[in-house]
């Protein structure tokens, strides 16, 4: 069974510049969530999507963007990229989406995106 | 607030001692808790959780945790640590209602000397 794919692995961009990240959830499950991780800041909430809707955001400001496909892939966007954009973007996802909050996450590998 | 503190950021053992991370929550009732563990370069891969019921749970790689209501604790446990345990550990909450909102701990740096 595949697991969670991330792609790209790995990414350069410049300051100004936008990105779309991509993740194909473990087949059969509905809810994807996406984390950023940073040295400074550990390991964030940036938003979760469960049947094409996005149910939960984090504190990130609106160049974080995201969506989710019929058939459960997702995508992130950041726009008017920055340097302090710069970090391990992870996806997660889950076989349901309890509001409970009683999931288990299987995370992707992760895609690194560094902005000069 | 709601937060997850690790208090110890990096921890040195020797192979075949035991292990204890440590990690507390605040919140006003039962979360659900978790502990992942990330290899450089790699994503996190989930060790063990708590949802309700025995308060010791068992997990991968001889792993286990004990909920500890009274202390609003959740500390990982192993007998033995092994070289190839050397990784970074995660404590993580999902807070009632908040779906697949996971707040994650600063994270313990495991180092293992032979």
């Amino acid at each position: 069974k595949a697991g969670v794919t991330q792609t790209p692995r790995y990414l350069i961009k410049t300051r100004g510049q936008q990105v779309t990240l991509s993740c194909s959830p473990i087949s059969g499950h509905r809810s994807v969530s996406w984390y950023q991780q940073t040295p400074g800041q550990g390991l964030q909430f940036l938003f979760e999507y469960f049947s094409e809707t996005q149910r939960n955001k984090g504190n990130f400001p609106g160049r974080f963007s995201g969506r989710q496909f019929s058939n459960s892939r997702s995508e992130m966007n950041v726009s008017t990229l920055e340097l302090g954009d710069s970090a391990l973007y992870l996806c997660a996802s889950s076989l349901s989406g309890q509001r409970s909050g009683a999931n288990v996450l299987t995370f992707g590998a992760g895609s690194r995106l560094t902005v000069l | 607030a709601q937060s997850v503190t690790q208090p110890d950021i990096h921890i040195t053992v020797s192979e075949g001692a035991s292990l204890e991370l440590r990690c507390n929550y605040s919140y006003g009732a039962t979360p659900y808790l978790f502990w992942y563990v990330q290899s450089p370069g790699q994503g996190l891969q989930l060790l063990l959780k708590y949802f309700s019921g025995d308060t010791l749970v068992q997990g991968i790689k001889g792993f286990e945790a004990e909920f500890k209501r009274s202390q609003s604790s959740f500390n990982l446990r192993k007998p033995s640590v092994h070289w190839s345990d050397a990784a970074e550990y995660f404590c993580a909450v999902a807070f009632t209602g908040g779906g697949n909102k996971l707040t994650f701990g600063t994270g313990t740096q495991l180092k293992v000397e032979l």
